[in-house]
């Protein structure tokens, strides 16, 4: 198992420019996460998802976008790019909230200058 | 809105020194507490709680929640240099924000040789 893995790692975007944020995981897991860690911070949930078609607004979701077409992906769109979205991306999944263990990738640093 | 705060957001210690970090929790419909340990990269999973009182412990650390209070409390004896990370708190919805996993602000915690 590859267990969470997101694309890409790192990036750098102009102000104004769109992309998508890769997540998928293999191990059947109905639970999905975005969260972004701002230096010296901690997590702030941006969107999260129960299951495949069925998405929800966290804390911080505005200038952000997501979809679960499928079980295994779970992608994050940013639409016109800020310098307030730079920030480390984590992605994380779960297949059940009775043990509270969250498996996250390895995170993406995105840069917006 | 559903709110997780920790205190202290630093804390500087000597190895040896016993260390408690304090989480304090508003929320809706409360279904756990959690509690990670983030070092270089992605957080990794300590401790679940849902029952008032009951300490779950592992080697030098222990928690423990008050749910009439709503805090929990994480405390780590004889600190050594590797506990040095940033500790942080979270919580997983019930009712309508079932499924929901928001994390607090941190606590950066730092064990001097």
């Amino acid at each position: 198992n590859a267990g969470v893995t997101q694309t890409p790692k790192f990036r750098i975007l102009k102000i104004g420019q769109s992309m998508t944020l890769q997540c998928t995981q293999d191990m059947n897991h109905n639970y999905m996460y975005w969260y972004r860690q701002d230096p010296g911070m901690g997590l702030k949930l941006i969107y999260y998802s129960v299951g495949a078609g069925i998405t929800d607004k966290g804390e911080v979701p505005n200038g952000y976008n997501v979809s679960r077409s499928t079980t295994e992906d779970f992608p994050l769109r940013l639409e016109l790019a800020a310098p307030s979205q730079t920030s480390v991306y984590f992605c994380a999944s779960t297949g059940t909230l009775n043990t509270g263990e969250l498996f996250f990738g390895e995170g993406s640093r995105l840069t917006v200058l | 809105e559903d709110k997780v705060v920790q205190s202290p957001l630093s804390l500087v210690v000597h190895e040896g020194d016993t260390v408690t970090l304090n989480c304090s929790y508003e929320v809706t419909n409360f279904r756990s507490l959690l509690w990670y340990k983030q070092e270089k990269k992605a957080p990794t999973f300590l401790f679940m709680l849902t029952s008032s009182g009951i300490e779950k412990k592992s080697g030098r650390l222990s928690s423990i929640l008050d749910k009439k209070e709503l805090f929990s409390i994480l405390n780590i004896t004889a600190t050594q240099t590797g506990d040095s990370a940033v500790y942080l708190c979270a919580h997983t919805g019930g009712g309508t924000s079932y499924g929901k996993l928001t994390f607090g602000q941190g606590t950066i915690l730092t064990v001097h040789p």
